[in-house]
């Protein structure tokens, strides 16, 4: 069974300023893909990023980038020159490849963007 | 209209009642699932189907069953409600081929039992 992990329950970044939420996985499997879901207030999942573990390169969406590390099982999120919307929980996700796949979620980072 | 509703977005419910949470989507996917929603906990899989004859049970299942009505349709129920099942509800779907995009969710369903 995979496992995420968020360490950090809570982050606190200054409007403009960059911030990166951390996540650390578990798993036997050697193809999965990864995935930062944001949850603002309204309290809809928005996917925010999504990294194949078979791409060395880092996904990067606008502001969003991840730091993939596949041999320490990482996948960080860095948000730069964070905006006030971008107050939100966090959840890091994975899958693994396969017909049969679900998304196992960590137990997220609530990000707060401050003045 | 939203691709993925969920009905209704908040319910309040007494103990030991019997409660169905609605989803239905127009992406016309075929998977479809059920989370569950704790502060501290994430979210995490009740039930899940991939097609209208399958379903699956998740990490949680116990106190909870489905029906896959449609393609388009797919309810939980909770057949005794009891105060640890108050929590927010996501219904996600997927598709097969594009499974690995992600899920698309339901707004959620807010559900204090009480």
């Amino acid at each position: 069974a995979q496992t995420v992990t968020q360490s950090q329950p809570e982050m606190s970044v200054q409007e403009a300023e960059t911030v990166t939420l951390s996540c650390t996985y578990d798993t036997s499997e050697n193809n999965y893909y990864l995935f930062w879901y944001k949850q603002p207030p309204s309290r809809q999942m928005i996917l925010v990023i999504r990294q194949e573990a078979y791409k060395q390169q880092n996904a990067t969406e606008n502001r969003f980038s991840v730091n993939f590390q596949k041999a320490a099982k990482s996948f960080s999120l860095k948000i730069s020159d964070s905006q006030l919307g971008d107050t939100a929980m966090y959840f890091c996700a994975f899958m693994p490849t396969g017909t049969a796949s679900k998304l196992t979620f960590g137990t997220g980072t609530r990000l707060q963007v401050t003045l | 209209d939203a691709d993925v509703t969920q009905t209704p977005r908040n319910r309040i419910t007494k103990t030991g009642k019997r409660i169905m949470l609605e989803c239905s989507q127009t992406k016309g996917h075929d998977r479809m699932y059920w989370y569950r929603q704790d502060p501290g906990l994430g979210l995490r899989l009740i039930y899940y189907s991939f097609d209208v004859k399958d379903i699956n049970k998740g990490e949680i299942s116990d106190g909870y069953s489905v029906s896959r009505q449609a393609q388009a349709k797919f309810s939980l129920s909770l057949e005794s409600a009891i105060p640890n099942q108050t929590a927010l509800y996501f219904c996600a779907t997927s598709d097969q081929q594009q499974g690995t995009r992600g899920y698309t969710f339901g707004s959620g369903t807010r559900l204090t039992v009480v």
